[in-house]
């Protein structure tokens, strides 16, 4: 069964930082693309960053561009997201997802909020 | 404002046939497959359709997915109440090089 597991999402003052976790099991990690996507209070869902299975290749939404980090580590089965420089605006679930155009898999989320 | 286009209602008796729209340009949609999500109040996005018209294995065939030109459409046959959620469309944008979403569309069974 492939499972998605997020962590390390929490309350962060504004100009902040965040890294956010996802461990993968069920499937061969190093060989999918592998996303996160973002969905504020109320609102739809948004896109956030790819990464290719060896991480040679990165993709970012204009907004996170030059703040967040996606990586990942094939060996913990492992992908990450350090977020910094976070702004109000940033203040959503933040969900892992297996793919890099469709996803097939999702996380049940982990929670960030950006707030003084 | 959402890359996709996608009306934020739609509504349908038990039963009924309901689709959902999802317009775009030829830089997303045009040039690239589209997925739809089902999202029921409090959990994660499920994929109910991808590479267009494909059902991942568990989706019934009640659900289905259609593309023409710059546009894409998900059908719903046999509406249940269960079926009452957010439906999002995605696909890819070849000139913002990222992945984009509808806006979300809510479905009500009266």
């Amino acid at each position: 069964e492939v499972q998605l597991v997020e962590s390390g999402g929490g309350l962060v003052q504004p100009g902040g930082s965040l890294r956010l976790s996802c461990a993968a099991s069920g499937f061969t990690f190093s060989s999918y693309w592998m996303s996160w996507v973002r969905q504020a209070p109320g609102k739809g869902l948004e896109w956030v960053a790819n990464i290719k299975q060896d991480g040679s290749e990165k993709y970012y939404v204009d907004s996170v561009k030059g703040r967040f980090t996606i990586s990942r580590d094939n060996a913990k089965n492992s992908l990450y997201l350090q977020m910094n420089s976070l702004r109000a605006e940033d203040t959503a679930v933040y969900y892992c997802a297996r793919g890099v155009s469709y996803f097939h898999y999702w996380g049940q989320g982990t929670l960030v909020t950006v707030s003084s | 404002q959402s890359v996709l286009t996608q009306p934020p209602s739609v509504s349908a008796a038990p039963g009924q046939k309901v689709t959902i729209s999802c317009s775009g340009s030829s830089s997303n949609i045009g040039n690239n497959y589209v997925s739809w999500y089902q999202q029921l109040p409090g959990t994660a996005p499920k994929l109910l359709i991808y590479d267009n018209n494909k059902r991942p294995s568990g989706i019934p065939d009640r659900f289905s997915g259609s593309k023409s030109g710059t546009s894409a459409t998900l059908g719903i046959t046999g509406l249940q109440t269960g079926d009452e959620a957010d439906y999002y469309c995605g696909t890819w944008d070849s000139s913002l090089s990222a992945a984009v979403f509808g806006g979300g569309t809510q479905l009500t069974v009266l």
